[in-house]
């Protein structure tokens, strides 16, 4: 069973560094969700991608916070100059229309030091 | 701001008795309610939805009323199991795409 897939599954940073996440949905999908959750809270929307079109950005993302999706296929998420304010699970999701039923990753758990 | 929330932020149950997690929400024009369960270390499962031109709608186990004179929908599990153990979110659909998630209520079982 080949379900959404989320790289790396945790990374710990210091500060100002970089960091990037990757998203391999399932196959068929054709949208692809990003979405952040911190602790004791609900999944917030961050951006969404329709094919290799990314049709918005939450206010959430600021410019330090890019994310595309080249061929339509996998996408990225990369956090520049990391602050302690991003450590947050960064979870992936997938669908192939539109409803509410996301087949969500198991996510990345950043942590900025 | 939230567009949904929930009302209370834990709740424990026995195992083998029925669980109901309730939620509410804002908009009065809100016509797509989705609940998510959310176990320790996973992201966010799909469990059932429902429209506004539904009052109840019921899956294996689960069952989903909406009540749109007062803006609340609550999920109840029948037989609560163990495995039901978890975050359960309730979330609306507010574009074709984008959902906005209430902040949870942690389900325990007790044995």
């Amino acid at each position: 069973d080949t379900g959404v897939s989320q790289n790396p599954r945790h990374k710990i940073t210091k500060r100002g560094q970089n960091v990037t996440f990757r998203c391999d949905p399932i196959s068929e999908h054709n949208r692809l969700y990003w979405y952040r959750q911190t602790l004791g809270q609900g999944p917030e929307f961050l951006t969404y991608f329709q094919n290799e079109a990314q049709l918005e950005k939450s206010r959430l993302l600021s410019d330090r916070f890019s994310a595309e999706r080249p061929k339509g296929s996998f996408s990225t998420l990369e956090i520049q100059r990391t602050e302690q304010g991003d450590s947050a699970m960064y979870l992936c999701a997938s669908s192939l229309s539109p409803s509410g039923e996301l087949f969500f990753g198991e996510g990345s758990r950043l942590t900025v030091l | 701001g939230e567009s949904v929330g929930l009302h209370l932020p834990t709740l424990s149950v026995q195992e083998g008795d029925n669980s109901i997690i309730n939620c509410a929400y804002s908009n009065s024009a809100s016509d797509y309610f989705i609940w998510y369960k959310q176990e320790s270390g996973k992201g966010p499962q799909f469990i059932i939805d429902i429209r506004s031109n539904m009052d109840k709608r019921q899956g294996q186990r689960v069952t989903v009323l909406l009540n749109k004179t007062v803006k609340h929908l609550s999920l109840q599990i029948a037989a609560t199991q163990p495995g039901d153990s978890a975050v359960y979110f309730c979330a609306e659909l507010v574009s074709d795409y984008k959902l906005s998630f209430g902040a949870g209520t942690t389900v325990t079982v007790r044995a």
